[in-house]
């Protein structure tokens, strides 16, 4: 069935480091690829998404890119922040699968020190 | 006002009991779900509904069951709540035309 392998963490950076998150995942199909991110204490919340190969999804000054060639959606971003430390969550959605939900990854906890 | 809202936010429970979480939503969207999180494993789905009349079992429906009252309610029930269904619970809907899920504040349900 469907899957998604994501790092396991948890990720301790400075201030304004680089980031990035891996992920890899396995369809059948053609998925649609997303990153949700969890503040603590709260749900979670769609950060970015790509719905086709090649595809970049940006927000907030996260990106990701669809690459089907290599079956992977890493999250990257510049610079990070304090306010940045959360839990990510990668996923994907088949909708020419047998249930139309998200399937996620186990998630990566991010924390940035000052 | 939250769009997704979750209640209780917290509960104890015992071995046993049966339980309910309540979940509403002001979004207008057709489809609801209820996933499960626990620590290191992401979070699961436990059942999820496309509309009134439409439920359908998730991964690990096993123990639960659900109502879908109206558009705007779905409810998750445990029949008898055993220590493993400890666990952090999500309600979340769905804007199906752009592929994006919105989530409620999470139930933290202990089960002793």
């Amino acid at each position: 069935g469907d899957s998604v392998t994501q790092m396991e963490g948890p990720v301790t950076l400075s201030e304004e480091a680089f980031l990035t998150i891996n992920c890899t995942y396995t369809a059948t199909g053609y998925p649609s690829l997303f990153w949700y991110v969890q503040y603590p204490g709260e749900g979670l919340q769609l950060l970015l998404k790509a719905t086709k190969a090649d595809d970049k999804g940006s927000n907030k000054g996260f990106e990701a890119t669809y690459r089907k060639e290599t079956t992977s959606f890493h999250l990257e971003k510049g610079s990070v922040q304090v306010s940045d430390s959360a839990v990510y969550f990668c996923a994907l959605s088949d909708r020419g699968g047998s249930q139309g939900n998200l399937i996620f990854g186990k998630g990566t906890k991010l924390s940035v020190k000052p | 006002d939250a769009d997704v809202t979750q209640t209780p936010r917290n509960r104890i429970t015992k071995t046993g009991k049966r339980i309910m979480l309540e979940c509403s939503q002001t979004k207008g969207h057709d489809r609801m779900y209820w996933y499960r999180q626990d620590p290191g494993l992401g979070l699961q789905l436990i059942y999820y509904s496309f509309d009134v009349k439409d439920i359908n079992k998730g991964e690990i429906s096993d123990g639960y069951s659900v109502s879908r009252q109206a558009q705007a309610k779905f409810s998750l029930s445990l029949e008898s709540a055993i220590p493993n269904q400890t666990a952090l619970y999500f309600c979340a809907t769905e804007d199906s035309a752009a592929l994006k899920q919105f989530f409620g504040p999470g139930t933290r349900l202990t089960v002793l």
